[in-house]
């Protein structure tokens, strides 16, 4: 069964910094582009950061540009958000999620971030 | 990138067809074939419905389908069971190489 399984969530104050983490099994991940896309609370999906297959390839929303750093060790099948500077419209369900084919095909259960003080 | 323009809810009766649209423009899902539908019930992960404008994943139900004309995408729900009751967002690919959303439509099963 493949299972994407998102931690490192979290309440924490505006300013500071969290490392979300994506646990994958039941695929290997080297094959797979990665994903984050957040949902805050009541509202729709916004796409957060990719990473290509071999993490040589990485973009980022305008929102968290020069702020989050996506990463990924396929030795691991972990893939990583580092969140620094953080605000309060950062707050949001953050989800891992699998590209193919320019869609977001397999999803994890998605980690709680909550920046307040 | 602006959002996607979805309506922000759609209704219909069981048994009845809903269309659901998704307006983007040339810089988005006008100018290329990558348009993605997701289905999410509340406090669930997304499900993914439709990938390159019209397929399905394997395991989705034949009355889901999608299509596209110009800047606008849709995805026809044929046959409205109770189960379909939920939010769908729309996707598509983007001409700054990265994807965006739309803001999502509830739909609502009479």
């Amino acid at each position: 069964e493949v299972q994407l399984v998102e931690s490192g969530g979290g309440l924490i104050q505006p300013g500071g910094s969290l490392r979300l983490s994506c646990a994958v099994s039941g695929l290997t991940i080297s094959s797979y582009e990665m994903n984050w896309v957040r949902q805050a609370p009541g509202k729709g999906l916004e796409w957060v950061s990719f990473i290509s297959s071999s993490g040589d390839t990485r973009h980022y929303g305008d929102s968290v540009k020069g702020r989050f750093t996506i990463s990924r060790d396929n030795a691991k099948s972990s893939l990583y958000l580092q969140m620094d500077s953080l605000r309060g419209d950062d707050t949001a369900v953050y989800y891992c999620a699998t590209e193919t084919g320019y869609a977001f095909d397999i999803w994890g259960q998605g980690t709680m971030v909550t920046v307040s003080s | 990138q602006s959002a996607l323009t979805q309506p922000a809810s759609v209704s219909g009766s069981p048994g009845q067809s809903i269309t659901l649209s998704c307006v983007g423009t040339s810089s988005d899902i006008g100018g290329y074939q990558y348009v993605s539908w997701y289905q999410q019930f509340p406090g669930r992960a997304p499900r993914l419905l439709i990938y390159e404008v019209m397929y399905r994943p394997s395991g989705v139900s034949h009355r889901f389908s999608g299509s596209k004309s110009g800047n606008t995408a849709s995805l026809t729900i044929s046959g409205l069971q109770a189960e379909d009751e939920a939010d769908y967002f729309c996707a598509s690919y983007t001409t700054t190489g990265t994807p965006v959303f739309g803001g999502g439509t509830k739909v609502t099963v009479l």
